[in-house]
This record gives structure tokens, sequence and C-alpha cells, in this order.
């Protein structure tokens, strides 16, 4: 079945640091990726998403590429600001069937800073 | 309101009540979805209507659970003699329709705690 498998947080890094979340997935053919958000006491909201590989998504500073042959979509953003303390969660859209019956990660914490 | 929401925000249940959660999706949105979130963990689909039909329900994790949308909006979860181990946040998302480039907008959550 489908699987995606994300870093464990917490992850703590100072205002202005590189942020890198890693995300492997397993999936037959060819799924959609993407990365949501979950601010504090807020619901989860999508940050960005790619359907294709090759693809990268972006939104707000992150980006993520959708990479094949690594079965991978790593969330990065250069510079990181307090605001970002939230919780990262990566998922995956199946080839076929229901596109909204997510598969997702367990979810990576980052707290910012200053 | 322009989002998904959902009432309770939070239920407290004795081991063995029924309960029922309740998911009013974005106007016009066909597809809702139901997810559970244990603690620590990323949501679990649960259950997909379009407009009224439930076309799958293959993440429900018993004949304990049901799910409807009798008139195609309003959605409702119904737990029968909950368990311990069905505490978790219940979330539903609806889209307006069901295509990969068709965002998913959630609600918060209904926190259920089962003791």
């Amino acid at each position: 079945g489908n699987s995606v498998t994300q870093m464990e947080g917490p992850v703590t890094l100072s205002e202005e640091a590189f942020l890198t979340i890693n995300c492997t997935y397993t999936a037959t053919g060819y799924p959609s990726l993407f990365w949501y958000v979950q601010y504090p006491g807020e619901g989860l909201q999508l940050l960005l998403k790619a359907t294709k590989a090759d693809d990268k998504g972006s939104n707000k500073g992150f980006e993520a590429t959708y990479r094949k042959e690594t079965t991978s979509f790593h969330l990065e953003k250069g510079s990181v600001q307090v605001s970002d303390s939230a919780v990262y969660f990566c998922a995956l859209s199946p080839y076929t069937g229901t596109a909204s019956k997510l598969t997702f990660g367990t979810g990576t914490r980052l707290q910012v800073t200053l | 309101g322009a989002g998904v929401s959902q009432s309770p925000r939070y239920k407290v249940a004795k081991r063995g009540q029924d309960v029922a959660l309740r998911c009013d999706p974005i106007s016009g949105h066909v597809s809702l979805f139901w997810y559970q979130q244990a603690l620590g963990q990323g949501p679990e689909f649960l259950t997909y209507f379009q407009n009224e039909a439930q076309l799958d329900k293959s993440g429900l994790p018993s004949d304990r659970f049901f799910a409807e949308r009798p008139e195609g909006s309003v959605s409702t979860l119904k737990i029968q003699r909950t368990q311990q181990e069905d505490s978790a946040v219940y979330l539903c998302a609806s889209s307006s329709r069901d295509r990969k480039n068709s965002p998913l907008h959630f609600g918060n959550g209904t926190r259920l705690t089962v003791t």
C-alpha cells in the first residue's frame, strides 16, 4: 500500500536558519505529493504541491521538488521565521482512485526561536 | 463563514456512549472527507462522500463507525459504543470536486476523548 515517511521532530532552529524536512514515499504509479501545515490552534492548510516528477512546488518561501528516482519530496526554506513554527505533514494522493484520499506522514514539529 | 465548520470542538464521552460529530463543508463543495488523527500521528482516511453518495468507506475502523450526508451538504460521523482507542481528533475536509488540482479545505476538527 501507499505510505509516507518523514523525519521525526521536533526540529528546533534559530530565526533565519535553513530548513530541511525530509519526506520519502512508497506508492504505485505516479502519485501527487503535498505538504500541509498546521499552525497552533488552526486546521490543516495546504502549503504546496507537485503533481508530476521533477515539478517544484513553492509557497511562502518554502519549496519541495518531486524526485521520482529517490521517491522523495523534501521541504526546504532558506530562512525561517518565528511565524513558521508549526507542524508540517507530507502527504500523497494516489495515482488512481479517489484523488483526495490522502496518505499522510506522522508530521514534523518545527520550533523557530529568536 | 467561508471555511469548513466542525462541532463540537471538544467532546468527552464515557466508554460505551454514542457520539455524533458534525461537519458543515464550504457551501457548494461536492466532495467531503472524514479523517481520524490520533495523538502524534498524521491524519488517516475514514470515508468519502460525493454529494450524498458515500463512495468510499474503506477507512472506517469498525462497524461502530457510521457516516452520513443525506442532503449532500452537512455530514455527521457517528460512533456507537465508544472505546478508548476511539480517542482522537476527527477532521472533516471538503473540496469543490475530487480532482488532484482541487485543494482540500480542512476544518479545525473535533477532539474526542473517551474515558
